[in-house]
């Protein structure tokens, strides 16, 4: 079945330094996909979505790049920080019957160092 | 915080038991969906429902099923536990079926022996 991947399961950063978490999709119906941060014992929390007619959207450090073409997507995180640290997932939004209906990614965990 | 409240926040059952677990949606958000999420995986959809009725649902069995009431808190039931049911439950509410933006609660560790 169509699902979402993430090419890095773990990436290590030093406090100050730039992220970048891609992730992979193959429903190239998809409309829109949103990437959450999950940090322990905590539910998913909403950063950024993104169009599918968009191909970069920028929030507050964080910016998302869309490849249709490849079917990529990547998060990027500027000046991380150690609160930064978290798994990030990637989800892409498909509508079925009036609803979006989202398939997660298996996630890749950002470690921040001080 | 969110405002989704979950119940309870673990629970331990044995293999074929039934498990009820409870969701506290974000105030004027009429949709709420399920989600299970095994360890070192992204949650996998379960359901959604919108006022009242369910209008979504991913690959799972029968055995779990959902209620949403009128003041759109929700429930999640599963018959007949399997190991394989062992995971954090997590909901999620929003405004409508259409919007984007759903708020999770923390979820429920639910461990099956």
């Amino acid at each position: 079945g169509e699902s979402v991947g993430l090419h890095l399961p773990t990436l290590s950063v030093q406090e100050g330094d730039n992220s970048i978490i891609n992730c992979a999709y193959s429903n190239s119906a998809s409309d829109y996909f949103i990437w959450y941060k999950q940090e322990s014992g905590k539910g998913p929390q909403f950063i950024i979505d993104i169009r599918s007619n968009m191909d970069k959207r920028q929030g507050q450090r964080v910016t998302v790049l869309l490849n249709k073409t490849v079917k990529h997507l990547s998060l990027q995180i500027a000046a991380t920080q150690p609160g930064d640290s978290a798994v990030y997932f990637c989800a892409e939004m498909s509508a079925s019957g009036g609803s979006y209906i989202p398939t997660f990614g298996r996630g890749t965990s950002l470690i921040v160092h001080p | 915080e969110t405002g989704v409240t979950q119940s309870p926040t673990h629970l331990i059952k044995t293999r074929g038991q039934q498990v009820t677990l409870r969701c506290s949606s974000q105030s004027g958000h009429n949709t709420v969906s399920w989600y299970q999420q095994a360890l070192g995986q992204g949650p996998q959809f379960i359901f959604q429902y919108y006022r009242e009725e369910e209008n979504g649902r991913g690959n799972f069995p029968p055995r779990f099923s959902g209620l949403q009431f009128p003041n759109y808190s929700s429930e999640l039931n599963v018959n007949a536990l399997e190991l394989d049911d062992s995971a954090l439950y997590l909901c999620a509410s929003r405004v409508g079926p259409s919007t984007d933006t759903q708020y999770f609660g923390p979820g429920t560790r639910l461990t099956v022996l």
